[in-house]
């Protein structure tokens, strides 16, 4: 079974443009979630989508935001970029569902530079 | 919201030996204990995970313990090969659907030959 998927691997844009980065979930499984990885903030949850719904969401301002589609894709998406966004931006998936916890797995991240 | 505090923030063995690494956690609510292991230029690896109603859970050269009444869950790696080196971070989060990871800040475990 193929694994997480995330397109493009690197970017390189400059401040004040926007980003589009895209994610495909492991054959079946519902969830996607975003996850922002630095140096010094470390692993933190952007948020979490589950048949195209957003069903959770971290400290983030509303200029990142995202999506999922009915084949389970998500895209993230952050607009006005800053220096301070750039990081690896990791999408995870699992089954999802209510009533439990569901073993996420983690793409290669899209790694995101803004000059 | 959750904290997760992960000890140490590095950790360098002698092949062959053991390795533990702990964490603590402040949501009484939490009850799921993820932890990965990633390496350079890659994304988090699950290697193992414990639900809040099993203390202990072994796969190989893999252990985690979890002591809900003090919040706290460890890593146990016996046996450590070359191949083990990366950071390796902990996680918890509530049931209930919820899949919102609170991730501790990682442990570099170098494996000295």
């Amino acid at each position: 079974k193929a694994g997480v998927t995330q397109t493009p691997r690197y970017l390189i844009k400059t401040r004040g443009q926007q980003v589009t980065l895209s994610c495909s979930p492991i054959s079946g499984h519902r969830s996607v979630s975003w996850y922002q990885q630095t140096p010094g903030q470390g692993l933190q949850f952007l948020f979490e989508y589950f048949s195209e719904t957003q069903r959770n969401k971290g400290n983030f301002p509303g200029r990142f935001s995202g999506r999922q589609f009915s084949n389970s894709r998500s895209e993230m998406n952050v607009s006005t970029l800053e220096l301070g966004d750039s990081a690896l931006y990791l999408c995870a998936s699992s089954l999802g569902g209510s009533g439990g916890s569901y073993e996420q797995y983690f793409g290669p991240g899209t790694r995101l530079t803004v000059t | 919201g959750e904290n997760v505090e992960q000890h140490p923030s590095t950790l360098s063995v002698q092949e062959g030996d053991s390795a533990v690494i702990k964490c603590t956690y402040s949501d009484s609510a939490s009850n799921y204990f993820p932890w990965y292991k990633q390496e350079l230029g890659k994304g988090p690896q699950l290697i193992i995970d414990i639900r809040s109603n099993v203390g202990e859970k072994k796969d190989q050269r893999i252990a985690v313990t979890l002591n809900k009444t003090a919040k706290h869950f460890s890593l146990h790696i016996t046996e450590t090969q070359p191949e083990d080196s990366a950071v390796y971070f902990c996680a918890a989060s509530r049931d209930f659907g919820n899949e919102k990871l609170t991730f501790g800040t990682g442990t570099r475990l170098t494996i000295i030959p």
